[in-house]
C-alpha cells in the first residue's frame, strides 16, 4: 500500500500562536509532498509544493511567511502556521508523491485547523 | 488557465440507481483527467484516471471517457451501492504533477 499519515486530525489554538501540521508517508520514500488548503464546499486549493532538501515552492498569493514548510526527510513534511488568525481556519491536506514511473499522489486525510 | 468545473452536490440516489458525474476541464492542451474519491474520514483515493483523449478509465464499477470534442471527463455507475456513499474530486494535470481540483461532488446513496 501506500499510506499517508497527517498529525494533528484537528487543533484549536489561539490567534498569535503558531500550529505545526506534520504529514508523513509511511510506507514509502517521497521526494515530493504537496499541501492544499480546503474551504467548505470548495475545491482543494494547492498551496506549496514541498521538495526533500530544498526550499519549498509556494503558489500564487500564498504567504511562504505565514506558512513555513519543512521537508526534512524523505517520510515528513512540516506545515507552521505562524502567528495564525481565523481566517486561517481551514482544512489542509497534504499529498505524497510516491517515487516511480506512475508517479501518483497519495493524499493524508487532512487536518482541521481552528484558530480562535 | 486550466480548470475544472464538475457537477454542484449534493446528489443523492436509491441503491441499484445509475451515476452521472459532470466534470469539464479547460486547458490550453491535453491534460491528464483523474478522478479521486474521499470517504468520510479519510484522504483522498485515485479512482480512475485517463491519460490521453477516448482513454477510459475505469475501477470499482465506475467508468469515466476522456472527450476531447467536449472536453469532458464524466464519471458514470450503472448500479450504485450504499458503500459509493463519498465525495468525488475530478481533477487534471499537465505532467508537472501540480493538480488542479473541481469542487467536489458530495454522493449520498440509500438503501
Amino acid at each position: 500500500g501506500a499510506v499517508v499519515s497527517q498529525h494533528p486530525s484537528w487543533v484549536i489554538c489561539k490567534s498569535g500562536t503558531s500550529v505545526k501540521i506534520e504529514c508523513r508517508s509511511l510506507d514509502f520514500q517521497a521526494t515530493t509532498m504537496f499541501w492544499y488548503r480546503q474551504f467548505p464546499k470548495q475545491s482543494l486549493m494547492l498551496m506549496a509544493t514541498s521538495n526533500e532538501g530544498s526550499k519549498a515552492t509556494y503558489e500564487q498569493g500564498v504567504e511562504k511567511d505565514k506558512f513555513l514548510i519543512n521537508h526534512a526527510s524523505l517520510t515528513l513534511s512540516t506545515l507552521t502556521v505562524t502567528s495564525a488568525h481565523p481566517e486561517d481556519s481551514s482544512f489542509y491536506i497534504c499529498s505524497a508523491m510516491k517515487q516511480g514511473p506512475a508517479r501518483e499522489q497519495y493524499f493524508g486525510p487532512g487536518t482541521r485547523l481552528t484558530v480562535t | 488557465g486550466n480548470s475544472v468545473t464538475q457537477m454542484e452536490g449534493p446528489v443523492t440516489l436509491s441503491e441499484e440507481a445509475f451515476l452521472t458525474i459532470n466534470c469539464t476541464y479547460t486547458a490550453t492542451g491535453y491534460p491528464s483527467l483523474f478522478w479521486y474519491v474521499q470517504y468520510p474520514g479519510e484522504g483522498l483515493q485515485l479512482l480512475l484516471k485517463a491519460t490521453k483523449a477516448d482513454d477510459k478509465g475505469s475501477n470499482k464499477g465506475f467508468e469515466a471517457t476522456y472527450r476531447k470534442e467536449t472536453t469532458s471527463f464524466h464519471l458514470e455507475k450503472g448500479s450504485v451501492q450504499v458503500s459509493d456513499s463519498a465525495v468525488y474530486f475530478c481533477a487534471s494535470n499537465f505532467g508537472n504533477e501540480k493538480l488542479t481540483f473541481g469542487t467536489g461532488t458530495r454522493l449520498t446513496i440509500i438503501p
